[in-house]
């Protein structure tokens, strides 16, 4: 079973900077099948990225993931006020699928 | 416009049982396959199971396997979750969502309802 581990836990940044956020896994993750979702408060989780690199439909390109194997990242490349939430990444290459346990962005 | 909306949720005793439905539109519900997951009050997402397009391929979690059934029924454009022998542990918020794959699990989950709230205490 593989474990995902997020770091850091919480990122305070202020709007216009650059965020990146870490998912490092315990067993390398098979064809990079390795997806990000933003959650804000009282709201259903929103896919993000997908297959490490993939945008979802409708995310905005200031969104961008990269990675393989074991270690991956999220950068968004200038926050804007609504990207402040938190943030899982989630393994599907292998079963269970598992999500990480989150890195909050909040206003610094 | 892809919704998904769930119903179902509630308060139950330990050991009893809940039967929640999620009710989709705006898709061809029956190309795509579906999930649950859950999220317990200030925790993150569990995944909790999966099922196909046709019901072919059926998956749990480890924490809900021989608890919980998935099913669906894609002539109502709907999917379920049939919850027994609830434990406090269960509490949580549970999500219907669409799997990114067309006529294969992919296990990514790229349209989510709002969630329904389940509460198991005596």
């Amino acid at each position: 079973e593989i474990v995902l581990t997020q770091s850091p836990g919480t990122l305070s940044l202020s709007p216009g900077e650059r965020a990146t956020l870490s998912c490092r896994a315990s067993q390398s993750v098979s064809s990079s099948y390795l997806a990000w979702y933003q959650q804000k408060p009282g709201q259903a989780p929103r896919l993000l990225i997908y297959g490490a690199s993939s945008r979802a439909t409708g995310i905005p390109d200031r969104f961008s993931g990269s990675g393989s194997g074991t270690d991956f990242t999220l950068t968004i490349s200038r926050l804007e006020p609504e990207d402040f939430a938190v943030y899982y990444c989630q393994q599907y290459g292998s079963s269970p699928p598992a999500f990480g346990p989150g890195t909050k962005v909040d206003i610094k | 416009e892809v919704q998904l909306v769930e119903s179902g949720g509630g308060l139950v005793k330990p050991g009893g049982s809940l039967r929640l439905s999620c009710a989709a539109s705006g898709f061809t519900f029956s190309s795509y396959s579906m999930n649950w997951v859950r999220q317990a009050p200030g925790k993150g997402l569990e995944w909790v199971s999966s099922i196909s397009s046709s019901s072919s391929y059926i998956y749990y979690a480890d924490s809900v396997k021989g608890r919980f059934t998935i099913s669906r029924d894609n002539a109502k454009n709907s999917l379920y979750l049939q919850m027994n022998s609830l434990r406090a542990e269960d509490t949580a918020v549970y999500y219907c969502a669409r799997d990114l794959g067309k006529y294969q699990l992919l296990f990514t989950l790229d349209y989510w309802g709002q969630g329904t709230l389940v509460t198991v205490s005596s």
